[in-house]
C-alpha cells in the first residue's frame, strides 16, 4: 500500500527554520511529485509547491518562494520541507500529498490521491 | 496568479441539497478537484476533472462546472457531512500553478 508518513508535532521559536520529513513507500518514488500543502487554524489549504523525485525539480508557490526548500534522501525514500524565518503565522498543519494522479487500472484510468497524516508547527516565543 | 473563490459556509437541512460552488476565471478551461476534510483528519478526494468520482465516493456526491464556477453538490445531506469542503485546481503555466480555494464549512442543522 502507499503510504506517506510525515513525522511528529514541532514547537519552534519565531525567526528560527523547521524542517518536517514525509517517508514514502509502498510505490515507485519518480511516480508522483511530492506536494506540499498548509492548513492554518481558521484557514483553507494553501499550496505551497512540490518537490518531483525524478529529478529533483522543485516548484515553490509565490508566497512561500523566499523561505521555502524542499530536499529529499531517495536512498530511504523520505522527502524534507525546510521553512525559514518562521512567525506566528505559520503556526499550521502541514502535509505531504501526491495529489491527483491518473493511474492505469484493468478498468481504464483511476484516480489516485495519497495525503500524509500532517504534522502540526507551532511557533511561539 | 489567479484565485479560486469560494464562499464561506453553507448550512442545510439533514435530507436536503448543498450546493457549494467554486470560481475563478481559469475554470473555464481548467478542471477542478473537491476535497472534504474532517477536523484532524487529511483531506479527502470527492472529485477530479470536474465531475468523476474516485472509487469509494457515494453517488449523492457530485460535481459540475459550467464557465468560470464549478459547483459541488452533496444531495441527501447526512450529519457526516459536516465538515469542510475544498476546491482545487491547477493553472496551465511554465512553472505550473496549483491552487486551492479558501474553503468551505457545511453546517448540517
Amino acid at each position: 500500500d502507499v503510504q506517506l508518513v510525515q513525522a511528529g508535532a514541532e514547537v519552534k521559536k519565531p525567526g528560527t527554520t523547521v524542517r518536517l520529513s514525509c517517508k514514502l513507500s509502498g510505490y515507485n518514488f519518480i511516480d508522483y511529485y511530492i506536494h506540499w500543502v498548509q492548513r492554518a487554524p481558521g484557514k483553507g489549504l494553501v499550496w505551497m509547491g512540490f518537490f518531483d523525485p525524478e529529478d529533483g525539480k522543485t516548484v515553490y508557490a509565490e508566497d512561500f518562494q523566499a523561505r521555502v526548500s524542499f530536499t529529499a534522501d531517495m536512498s530511504s525514500g523520505t522527502v524534507y520541507m525546510d521553512l525559514a524565518s518562521l512567525t506566528s503565522a505559520d503556526t499550521a498543519v502541514y502535509y505531504c500529498a501526491t495529489l491527483v494522479n491518473l493511474v492505469s487500472s484493468p478498468n481504464g484510468k483511476v484516480a489516485v490521491d495519497y495525503w500524509g497524516q500532517g504534522t502540526l508547527v507551532t511557533v511561539s516565543s | 496568479s489567479y484565485k479560486l473563490t469560494q464562499p464561506p459556509s453553507v448550512s442545510v437541512a439533514p435530507g436536503q441539497t448543498a450546493r457549494i460552488p467554486c470560481s475563478a476565471d481559469a475554470l473555464s478551461n481548467q478542471y477542478a478537484y473537491w476535497y472534504q476534510q474532517k477536523p484532524g483528519q487529511a483531506p479527502l478526494l470527492l472529485i477530479y476533472k470536474d465531475t468523476e468520482r474516485p472509487s469509494g465516493i457515494p453517488e449523492r456526491i457530485s460535481g459540475s462546472s459550467s464557465g468560470t464556477i464549478a459547483t459541488l453538490t452533496i444531495s441527501g445531506v447526512q450529519a457526516e457531512d459536516e465538515a469542510d469542503y475544498h476546491c482545487h485546481s491547477a493553472e496551465d503555466s511554465d512553472p505550473p500553478n496549483w491552487m486551492f480555494g479558501g474553503g468551505t464549512r457545511l453546517a448540517v442543522l
